[in-house]
Formats: structure tokens, sequence, C-alpha cells
């Protein structure tokens, strides 16, 4: 079964702190992605990697970095965080191919920033 | 339907009635459109896709519908139960050398028992 896990579900930091969201995925999928999702406006894409230490800006990258070392591993950092911020962050990854329109999610991480 | 804002649209079914979901898309050079459903607590999960020459897919209990004239997309839902409750939302891929994909903001959907 295929598996996208999040090192969080829920986390609490402060405001200016910096923060670190990790993924993994166990499908060998080279590519991967980082979400916000907002109520009522859908999901919105960050940043995402086609490859090893390859990244591309999403649609808001402000305020986000991101770091990819293992195929498998696709961290989201927060240099200084703001309470805008605050929101349910979703990783995702896809093949390579035919198919790699098909994304397979992780469960989130509900971030609040106080 | 979608809608862009704060508010999630809902509907609401009663067990074993059909559902209806509607999804209005943006780009009208979207090649493939998928439709995924978030449970509580849960990441999105596909549920099924359509390509953009087709205008109808069928799968276990599920039928997309697409009608590219409008740019309109339907899930329907045959004899929902409660376990279909959850967020659906639709998904519009372009292929622009790569695949952008564009998610709309989702419906609620509740069942009652």
């Amino acid at each position: 079964d295929v598996k996208v896990t999040q090192s969080s579900r829920y986390l609490v930091k402060r405001t200016g702190e910096k923060v670190f969201l990790e993924c993994v995925q166990d499908m060998d999928h080279e590519n991967m992605f980082w979400y916000r999702q907002d109520p009522g406006l859908g999901l919105r894409l960050i940043y995402f990697s086609y490859d090893v230490k390859m990244k591309e800006k999403g649609d808001i990258p402000e305020g986000y970095s991101v770091s990819r070392e293992k195929k498998e591993r696709f961290s989201l950092i927060l240099e200084s965080a703001s309470t805008n911020q605050t929101s349910m962050y979703l990783c995702a990854s896809s093949s390579r191919g035919g198919r790699s329109y098909e994304q397979y999610f992780g469960p989130g991480t509900r971030l609040t920033v106080t | 339907g979608e809608s862009v804002g704060l508010h999630l649209p809902t509907l609401s079914v009663q067990e074993g009635d059909n559902s209806i979901i509607n999804c209005a898309y943006s780009n009208s050079a979207s090649d493939y459109f998928i439709w995924y459903k978030q449970e509580s607590g849960k990441g999105p999960q596909f549920i099924i896709d359509i390509r953009s020459n087709m205008d109808k897919r069928q799968g276990q209990r599920v039928t997309v519908l697409l009608n590219k004239t409008v740019k309109h997309l339907s899930l329907q839902i045959a004899a929902t139960q409660p376990g279909d409750s959850a967020v659906y939302f639709c998904a519009e891929i372009l292929n622009t050398g790569g695949f952008k994909t564009i998610f709309g903001a989702g419906t609620r959907l509740f069942v009652k028992a």
C-alpha cells in the first residue's frame, strides 16, 4: 500500500520560530509537493521537486523554503513563522510518467503559529 | 458546486440516495480531471479521473461526467453511505511539459443515516 507520511499531525509554534515540516514517501516517486490548505481556498502549491536537490516555486512560495536531499524525503521550512502561516500543510508525491498527474497525499500537518 | 471564498458548499443527502457534486473548472485546455475525497483528519485520496477526450467514466459506485462546452465536471455517487461523508474536490490538470494541477475549493458531503 502506498504511503506518504508527515512528521507531525499537529504543531504549535511561536511567531519568529524556525519550523521544519518533514515528509517521507515509500513509493520511489520522483515528484514531491508541498501545499497549504485553507478553508474555502482549496490546495495552493508552495513548492515542488522533480528530483533530488531540485526545487521549483509554486504559486505561493513567499516565506517558505524546501530541501530535498534524498529521493524519499521532502522538507518544508518556515524560516521565521508568522501568524498568517497558520494552516493545514499537505505533502504529496507522484511518479514520473504517464500518470504523474495522480498525486498521493500524506495526512497533513495542522500548524498553528501564535 | 465549487466556490472560491471562506465558506465551503455543503450537500446533505439521505443514506441510500444518490449524490451529485458539481465543479466548474477554469481552463478549456485542461487534459485530465480528477476527483479527490478528503475525510476528516486525512489527506485527499484519489477517487476517479477522466481524460478530456471523454465525457463519462464509471468506477465502483461513482461516475464522473465532463461537459467541456460549459467547463463543468460532476461526480455522482450511487447509493450514498455514511462512509462517503467527506469533502470532495475536483482538480484540473494541464499538460505544460510537466503537469500543473489546479484544485477546486471543495464541497462537503453529509450523509444522514
